[in-house]
């Protein structure tokens, strides 16, 4: 059976640190991979999705970014965290021919 | 621009009684509907989905249905239990490249009462 793995469960971080947020997926092949955040009170916000090793489409401009360095490993980045990147981060991934998505357990990152 | 809206914050039902939850949309270009359920602290789980080529789809206690000219969908769920309780998310994917691309809405709280 398919699982998908991300860590840390919980991240506090001082504004302008670097951040590195990690997901794996395991039991399945060439997935589609996407990294979602969720404000405070907000729906889930699509940051960036995946469709093969190295190949990264971003859906919101801001300081973060996202690289796939493995076929089941999706890394979400920033040099420099802003207040306004608190929130809880998910990652998700999907069948090629599947709309639907599994998530992952998520993290909760609060910038100070 | 909210492409995807559910407009009840939160919803309020008795144990054993049907619970109806809506979605809004405005891009006619999306081709699948989703429903996720997302409990505190956990990462959302799909519940249902139906395709933009039909009106409705039933698994178990949960039915969506999908009226294309009103560019809505709500889930039904009957009879709610209280496990139910937890928040849902409406969502729309359009098909990009080698990928479908969902926009979900905010989400209504569901809350159901023994």
């Amino acid at each position: 059976s398919q699982t998908i793995h991300q860590w840390p469960a919980t991240l506090v971080q001082p504004v302008g640190s670097p951040l590195s947020l990690e997901c794996t997926v395991e039991g399945t092949s060439n997935p589609n991979l996407y990294w979602y955040r969720q404000a405070a009170g907000r729906g889930l916000q699509l940051l960036f999705y995946s469709v093969g090793i190295g190949q990264i489409s971003s859906e919101v401009p801001q300081n973060l970014s996202a690289s796939r360095p493995q076929d089941r490993q999706f890394i979400l980045s920033s040099k420099k965290l802003l207040l306004s990147d608190s929130g809880f981060y998910l990652c998700a991934w999907s069948v090629l021919a599947g709309p639907g998505q599994f998530f992952g357990p998520g993290t909760r990152l609060t910038v100070l | 621009d909210q492409q995807v809206k559910q407009n009840s914050p939160s919803l309020s039902v008795q144990e054993g009684r049907i619970s109806i939850l809506n979605c809004d949309y405005t891009n006619s270009m999306f081709d699948y509907f989703l429903w996720y359920k997302k409990y505190p602290a956990e990462g959302p789980t799909f519940l249902i989905s139906i395709s933009s080529i039909k009106d409705k789809n039933e698994d178990g206690r949960f039915t969506v249905f999908l009226n294309k000219s009103a560019k809505h969908l709500s889930l039904h769920i009957v009879p709610s239990q209280p496990g139910d309780s937890a928040v849902y998310f409406c969502a729309a994917s359009v098909r990009a490249g080698g990928s479908y691309i969902p926009t979900f809405g905010r989400g209504t709280s569901l809350i159901v009462h023994p």
